[in-house]
């Protein structure tokens, strides 16, 4: 089970901003890596890509952008946040299955 | 560029059967597997399964062994994703992406509506 908090997050442009994510079980695979990702789903579009392997940012992806964490308890950080930024922010386990959190709608 | 292009919305009576298609170009295609998400109205994102564009190989989310059958075609570069017995509670937005090996879905198709109605 995958869960974020807050579910709701209201932000405002240029100031930092901070999501969490916890697993009810370790995600750290026997290669030590944390297989945890995080997905950005602006309002009508697909989900993107943002960060794996817990801290990992894809490509394409703004520095200001950065996830942290280990084992049950995740982090995702947005230095300075943007407009083009709000949307559902979500985390999802890559270890077992694929299991989503609720997500974290992030408004300006 | 790599794109995944899903074919077009449908509407379905309960008790049908729909297969979603996923187009994929600017890449191997076998090089990377193919995940299901979908998405209900209002709601968050749901995990489906995945496939093996390699092997043929699937591994469904257990809400759906039994009703859900997932396959790939190496010569056309397309996934499918069919999905029987439908009910209205599948009345979703159906997503294809593309798994790398460290196991994260870095391209996604545009997305497919499927409306389950009597």
């Amino acid at each position: 089970v995958m869960t974020q908090s807050p579910l709701s997050l209201a932000v405002t442009p240029g100031e930092p901003a901070s999501m969490s994510c916890m697993s009810s079980q370790s995600l750290v695979n026997i290669n030590g890596y944390n297989y945890l990702d995080w997905y950005l789903q602006r309002p009508g579009q697909s989900p993107q890509l943002l960060i794996y392997l817990a801290s990992t940012r894809a490509a394409g992806v703004p520095d200001r952008f950065s996830g942290s964490g280990s084992g049950t308890s995740f982090t995702l950080k947005i230095s300075s946040v943007e407009a083009d930024d709000v949307g559902v922010y979500y985390c999802m386990e890559a270890l077992q299955n694929r299991t989503f959190g609720p997500g974290t709608k992030v408004e300006i | 560029q790599v794109q995944l292009l899903q074919s077009g919305p449908e509407v379905k009576k309960i008790g049908a059967s729909v297969r979603v298609s996923c187009k994929t170009s600017g890449y191997s295609f076998t090089t990377y597997g193919i995940n299901w998400v979908r998405q209900a109205p209002g709601e968050g994102l749901e995990w489906i399964g995945w496939s093996s564009t390699y092997n043929g190989d699937t591994k469904y989310a257990q809400k759906f062994q039994g009703r859900v059958t997932m396959t790939t075609d190496a010569s056309t570069s397309t996934a499918y994703m069919e999905l029987r017995g439908l009910r209205s509670d599948d009345t979703a937005v159906y997503f294809c992406a593309r798994e790398k090996v460290v196991r994260c879905l870095d391209h996604w198709g545009q997305g497919t509506l499927i409306t389950v109605s009597s």
